[in-house]
């Protein structure tokens, strides 16, 4: 079945204390990207990336990493978690790196920061 | 900067009701618009994409139309069901630059048995 896979669904955390949310996708897209989605502020990107080695900002990158060292993989990273990283989190992925098709997304990431 | 909109917030109809839900968008230089649909503390299912060059795209009971000149896209849900209560979110894509969507803020529906 194709499908974006995220690990963990739910997570609580504490400040500061690193952590890794896997992104996973079958489908051999080249286009990866992460969404947070909090109340009041709907959708907004964190990073994208068009193909492997290759990834960039979206519009609310501070306090994230990624990296793209698989085609199929796309971690989001969250160095020195902060309370203000509470959020639902979505990783997404088309087919064409220009993102010119449907983008798929994931099932989220629930995540508190304590 | 491209801004979407979903009018209403929020909307609630009997069972078996024909609907429309509104999208509008401040840039009309898009590649295309897509609809999705989001069930509580669920991902976004893509429903139905319309690349600017088409005018409508159908997918069983849904009807998605696009006016790119006059910033606007509407969808169509023929005789509604409980199961079809969700909130409905459009999103575009910009036709320069962004490698992503700008989304609405969407609608959430409640279709009464």
């Amino acid at each position: 079945e194709a499908q974006v896979t995220q690990n963990p669904r739910y997570l609580i955390t504490v400040t500061g204390k690193k952590l890794t949310v896997t992104c996973s996708q079958n489908m051999n897209h080249e286009y990866m990207s992460w969404y947070r989605q909090d109340p009041g502020l709907g959708l907004r990107q964190i990073y994208y990336s068009m193909n492997v080695e290759v990834t960039d900002k979206g519009d609310v990158p501070e306090g994230y990493k990624v990296s793209r060292k698989e085609k199929r993989n796309f971690p989001l990273i969250l160095e020195s978690p902060s309370p203000n990283q509470t959020s639902l989190y979505f990783c997404a992925s088309s087919l064409s790196r220009l993102l010119t098709g449907e983008l798929f997304f994931g099932e989220g990431s629930r995540l508190t920061v304590l | 900067k491209q801004e979407v909109t979903q009018i209403p917030a929020a909307l609630s109809v009997p069972e078996g009701e024909n609907l429309v839900l509104n999208c509008s968008f401040t840039d009309s230089a898009i590649y295309n618009l897509q609809w999705f649909r989001q069930d509580p503390g669920k991902g976004l299912t893509s429903l139905l994409l319309i690349q600017s060059s088409q005018r409508e795209q159908t997918s069983g009971r849904l009807n998605a139309s696009l006016d790119k000149s006059s910033g606007r896209s509407t969808l169509y849900i023929a005789a509604s069901q409980p199961g079809d209560s969700a909130t409905y979110l459009c999103a575009v894509k910009g036709a320069t630059g962004r490698r992503a969507l700008t989304f609405g803020s969407g609608t959430r529906l409640q279709v009464q048995p």
